[in-house]
Formats: structure tokens, sequence, C-alpha cells
């Protein structure tokens, strides 16, 4: 099974740098991915980071280091448009070396200050 | 790229009675299809997905069922409808890297 773990609320300010972990527990790995969700609509896709290391889109950032079951999601040059959820969600291969869907993790809510 | 369309956007139904919610797919062919629920304040719980007409995997037992009559069309239903069964409901394509192309969401509320 899958354990994932992200904080529940995160604040910042307009400007500033924010950066939100999640770390899991699974048995196989297969890829983890960043969904930007804001109040009463649908996930939107952000990042996949399958390799360790550093994947870089525009102002936002993911890192994943599989041997710590961790990775991280780094806002830059923070906006008010930026407060929203952040779901961190991975997928995992079965016992039969089938890749299972996705888990999501719970969420961090996060709230940019003026 | 693919488009997820979802309908209603909002529906208010009595317990006990039947739901029917309908999802399409545009933009790619023989997708893989997905259904998720999202109570308030929690993650997505994956409840079905579907690799091609017909064929249903159901993730988590529940009061819940799919069905899959054409390759672009996923469609939820529930003959009698609980309280639980409130929450945000999401269809789901998949892209290159089984990244989930969401819909707009079905806002449920049982009463």
């Amino acid at each position: 099974g899958q354990n994932i773990d992200q904080p529940t609320e995160m604040t910042a300010t307009e400007g500033a740098i924010v950066q939100i972990n999640c770390t899991y527990q699974t048995s196989g790995f297969n890829g983890l991915f960043w969904y930007q969700q804001h109040a009463g609509e649908a996930p939107t896709f952000l990042s996949y980071n399958v390799l360790d290391g550093l994947e870089e889109k525009g102002r936002f950032s993911s890192f994943l280091s599989r041997s710590k079951g961790y990775s991280y999601l780094l806002l830059k040059e923070l906006q008010m448009k930026d407060s929203a959820s952040y779901l961190c969600a991975v997928r995992d291969y079965d016992s039969s070396g089938s890749a299972r869907q996705l888990t999501f993790g719970s969420g961090t809510q996060l709230t940019v200050l003026p | 790229s693919q488009t997820i369309h979802q309908w209603p956007a909002t529906l208010v139904q009595p317990v006990g009675s039947p739901l029917s919610l309908e999802c399409t797919v545009e933009g790619t062919s023989n997708p893989n299809l997905y259904w998720y629920r999202q109570a308030a304040g929690r993650g997505l719980q994956l409840l079905f997905y579907s690799v091609g007409i017909g064929q249903i995997s159901s993730e988590v037992p529940q009061n819940l069922s799919a069905s899959r009559p054409q390759d672009r069309q996923f469609i939820l239903s529930s003959k009698k409808l609980l309280l639980s069964d409130s929450g945000f409901y999401l269809c789901a394509g998949a892209g290159q890297v089984d990244e989930q192309f969401f819909g707009p969401g079905t806002r449920l509320t049982v009463l």
C-alpha cells in the first residue's frame, strides 16, 4: 500500500519562496506527481518526477529523492493567484509488477498574503 | 491534447434517488478514464478506472457503479444514493506519463 504525508496548511507572503514537502511510503515506486487545485475547481497537473533530482518549470520546481521517499514542490516569486491546495500523488507497482493507479495525498492548503 | 467534459456542474438529490453522471472525452482515442471522489477537505479517492469499452475496474467497494458504453464516454451511476455519497466527483483521462487530466467536476449533495 501507500502512505502519503503533506502538511495541511502553509502561509507565505507575496513575492517570497515556499517549499511544500511530501513524504511517501511505497513498495514499488513508479512516479510522483504534483497538482494545483483552486477552491471549487478540478486539480491541474503541475509536474512529474520519476528520477531523482530537480525538475524546473517556470516559477515552479519539483524535487525527488527516491531513497528518502521524499519530494518537494518549490514555488518562487509567489503571487496571490498561487493560493490553492497542492496535491502530491504517487504511482507504484503492485506485487505482479503492473503499474497501479495514482494515490493522492490530502493536499496542502497554501495561503499567499499581500 | 485531450479535453474532459462533465455534467452537470452541481446536483442536489434526495437520499434513495438514482444517479447518473456522464463524462465524455475529446482529442484522443482509446483513453484510460477514471472516476474520483473528493470529500470536503480531503484528498482524491479513486473509485473506478477503465482501459477500454466495457472494461471497468473498481478500487473500493461502494454504492456506485460505472460503465463505459463508448470509447469516449464514461458513466458513474447509483441506484439509491446515500448521504455519504455527497462529494465532488471528478472524471479524468490519462496523459503520456499517466498524469491525470481532470474534467470540471460535479458537486453532488445528497439530502
